[in-house]
C-alpha cells in the first residue's frame, strides 16, 4: 500500500524559512521516474502546485515561487523535503504531498493528508 | 497555461452533474480529475481523460475534446458533493497546473 504522510511546524513567523518533510511507503524513491510533489491549499481557495522531483533527481517549480522554493530527497529515509524561504501569512496553507501516479501522463495518486501551517507573529 | 472551471455545480439526487474545464487546446493534453471532500485529501477520480481507478464508481466519467475536458457524474448521491478540480502536465513549461475547483452542491 503506497502512503505519503506530511510533517513540520504548525506555526512560522513571517520571514522564517519553512521546512517540510514528506515521508513516504509503499514505493522506492529510487525507481523508475518516480516522483514526488508538493502542492498546497490556502483555506477556501483552490489547489496550487509547488515542487515536483523525480527519482533521477530532476526537479521542477512553479514559476512565481521559484526563487523560495527547494526540493530535495532522501533515499534512504524515504524523504522529500521542502523548504520555502521569506514565509509571510498568504502562504498560510494546507500542504500536501503527492505521488506521480505515471510519468508520461503525470496524475497524481495517492496523496498525502496534508499538514496545515499558519503564518502569524 | 490557465484551466478554467465554473465555481459551482449544482443538481438534484438521481440528476447528471457536467463539470466543464477549459484550457486553451486542452484537447491534446491528458487531463485527470480529483474530488475534494471537506477536511480531506484529493482523491483522484478520473485519469487520462476518461480512466476510472480502482474503486471508483462507474457513474464518474470524462472525456476532452477541443478547448474543454468534462466531468460527468451520473445518478449523482449525497456523497458526491464535493469540490472537483482538473489538472493537466503543461510540458512546453515544465508546470503542473490545477483548475480553480468547482464546488458540487446536491440540492
Amino acid at each position: 500500500q503506497v502512503t505519503l504522510k506530511e510533517s513540520g511546524p504548525v506555526l512560522v513567523k513571517p520571514t522564517e524559512t519553512l521546512t517540510l518533510t514528506c515521508t513516504v511507503s509503499g514505493f522506492l524513491l529510487r525507481n523508475g521516474r518516480m516522483g514526488v510533489s508538493w502542492i498546497r491549499q490556502p483555506p477556501g481557495k483552490a489547489l496550487e502546485w509547488l515542487a515536483h522531483i523525480f527519482s533521477n533527481d530532476e526537479k521542477y517549480y512553479s514559476t512565481s515561487l521559484k526563487s523560495r522554493l527547494t526540493i530535495s530527497k532522501d533515499t534512504s529515509k524515504s524523504q522529500v523535503v521542502l523548504t520555502m524561504t521569506n514565509m509571510d501569512p498568504v502562504d498560510t496553507a494546507t500542504y500536501y504531498c503527492a505521488r506521480l501516479g505515471n510519468d508520461v501522463l503525470h496524475w497524481f495518486d495517492p496523496w498525502g493528508r496534508g499538514t496545515l501551517v499558519t503564518v502569524s507573529s | 497555461y490557465v484551466l478554467g472551471q465554473p465555481p459551482s455545480v449544482s443538481v438534484a439526487p438521481g440528476q447528471t452533474a457536467k463539470i466543464t474545464c477549459g484550457g486553451e487546446n486542452i484537447g491534446s493534453e491528458s487531463v485527470h480529475w480529483y474530488q475534494q471532500k471537506p477536511g480531506q485529501a484529493p482523491v483522484l477520480v478520473v485519469y487520462a481523460d476518461s480512466a476510472r481507478p480502482s474503486g471508483i464508481p462507474e457513474r464518474f466519467s470524462g472525456s476532452n475534446s477541443g478547448s474543454t475536458a468534462t466531468l460527468t457524474i451520473s445518478r449523482v448521491e449525497a456523497g458526491d458533493e464535493a469540490d472537483y478540480y482538473c489538472q493537466v502536465w503543461h510540458s512546453s513549461s515544465a508546470h503542473y497546473v490545477f483548475g480553480g475547483g468547482t464546488k458540487v452542491t446536491v440540492l
